[in-house]
């Protein structure tokens, strides 16, 4: 079956712009969650959706970062007023429930660079 | 603040030989961890977890083993293969409370022919 897919792969915008990163996840996956890698770091925790609504929005860095998953599956990533320091890779990874271990699949990730 | 530290930033080995991935963790609330593999230009592709009540699980070349007292994990790959070369991280999670993995800074390894 299909993976966790993203677009764009690739996304150049200049500052002050607004972006949207799109998820889709792995079919019949109710939980979706959203992580941020800079060069040379792990990934780092965004928002997590256990369906529609977002279980866990404490990685969002501020508030010109919003994220939607509004029929549970698809979700988009939303980036307004775009600054230089959002340059990273956006992970996007799905998993089947959000009951205890359950292994978290990554999509391949979309580059945003903020020129 | 690093809760879960990869203090090898890369390593190299030969071909057919043992690769030893290491990782510590601060938190004792972890209770979920997880290896995951990265090549240039994709996403993380998951390896391998275990849950804190095992100290070990194995899974083909792969083997994760957990010292909870020690808060140390490591991942062996026997025999290693060129394939294999790659960034990995070592990930946590707290599964009772939320679901967000934390992530160290990840191990380049080397695999050469």
């Amino acid at each position: 079956g299909a993976g966790v897919s993203q677009t764009p792969s690739n996304k150049v915008t200049e500052k002050g712009k607004y972006v949207e990163l799109r998820c889709d996840p792995i079919s019949g996956h109710t939980a979706l969650y959203w992580y941020r890698q800079s060069l040379g770091q792990g990934p780092e925790f965004l928002i997590y959706f256990q369906g529609t609504g977002a279980a866990d929005d404490s990685g969002l860095p501020n508030d010109r970062f919003f994220a939607v998953r509004p029929e549970g599956s698809v979700s988009t990533l939303k980036i307004q007023r775009t600054e230089r320091g959002d340059s990273a890779v956006y992970l996007c990874a799905s998993s089947l429930s959000s009951g205890e271990g359950e292994t978290q699949y990554f999509g391949p990730g979309t580059r945003l660079l903020v020129l | 603040d690093q809760q879960v530290k990869q203090n090898s930033p890369s390593l190299s080995v030969q071909e057919g030989r043992i690769s030893i991935l290491n990782c510590d963790y601060t938190n004792s609330m972890f209770d979920y961890f997880l290896w995951y593999k990265k090549y240039p230009a994709e996403g993380p592709t998951f390896l391998i977890s275990i849950s804190s009540i095992k100290d070990k699980n194995e899974d083909g070349r792969f083997t994760v083993f957990l010292n909870k007292s020690a808060k140390h994990l490591s991942l062996h790959i026997v025999p290693s293969q060129p394939g294999d070369s790659a960034v990995y991280f070592c990930a946590a999670l707290n599964a009772g409370n939320n679901r967000k993995l934390i992530w160290g800074l990840g191990t380049s390894l080397a695999v050469n022919p």
